[in-house]
């Protein structure tokens, strides 16, 4: 079956640090990759998605590449800000209907 | 514009209640679901609706009950309510495709005592 484990949580960071959240996967089948973040209060909206192997997906200063040959799509951003503080899930799916398996998640807090 | 509206946003209910969630969405999205996320975070698929039609039923408690009136709309019912219930729902919904994104609403925060 489909998993998405997570590096543990939280992650504290000061503002202007560089940020890595892990993600690993097992798929079977050719997954799509994704990565959602959650702000306080709210519902998920997708930050960045990549589909194939070696795709980039970025938004909003942040990145994350398809490896396939390492099963992994970990997410980067250079220079971190407060407003980036939010719970932060990896995501894959296969299949048109299937069913989106999402990671744990990971809290984020970014200090001024 | 709202795309995907939960309501109520707070249910707080005592055991054994019946209660609903309502879900609409503007989008135009033939795909809507129905997760569960429990306090620290991890979240659970329960249901999800193609164009009215049941496709995705994971190991929910027949308690919960999914109705679809039209595509743009799911609820959800839940019966005889329990503490463990208690929880964050939320809707969304997406075209049937493998790369298209899920919009969520902004959750329905269940306390049950």
């Amino acid at each position: 079956g489909n998993s998405v484990t997570q590096m543990e949580g939280p992650v504290t960071l000061s503002e202007e640090a560089f940020l890595t959240i892990n993600c690993t996967y097992t798929a079977t089948g050719y997954p799509s990759l994704f990565w959602y973040v959650q702000y306080p209060g709210e519902g998920l909206q997708l930050l960045l998605k990549a589909t194939k192997a070696d795709d980039k997906g970025s938004n909003k200063g942040f990145e994350a590449t398809y490896r396939k040959e390492t099963t992994s799509f970990h997410l980067e951003k250079g220079s971190v800000q407060v407003s980036d503080s939010a719970v932060y899930f990896c995501a894959l799916q296969t299949g048109a209907n299937s069913k989106l398996t999402f990671g744990k998640g990971i809290t984020l807090s970014v200090r001024p | 514009d709202t795309a995907v509206s939960q309501t109520p946003k707070y249910l707080v209910t005592q055991m054994g209640n019946d209660k609903s969630i309502k879900c609409e969405q503007n989008l135009g999205h033939d795909t809507m679901y129905w997760y569960k996320q429990d306090s620290k975070k991890f979240l659970k698929i329960m249901f999800s609706y193609n164009n009215k039609e049941l496709i995705i039923n994971e190991t929910v408690p027949n308690r919960f009950s999914p109705k679809s009136p039209d595509k743009a709309h799911l609820n959800l019912h839940i019966n005889s309510l329990e503490l463990g219930d208690s929880a964050v729902y939320f809707c969304a919904s997406s075209q049937p495709l493998q790369d298209s994104p899920l919009h969520f609403g902004n959750g329905t925060r269940l306390t049950v005592t």
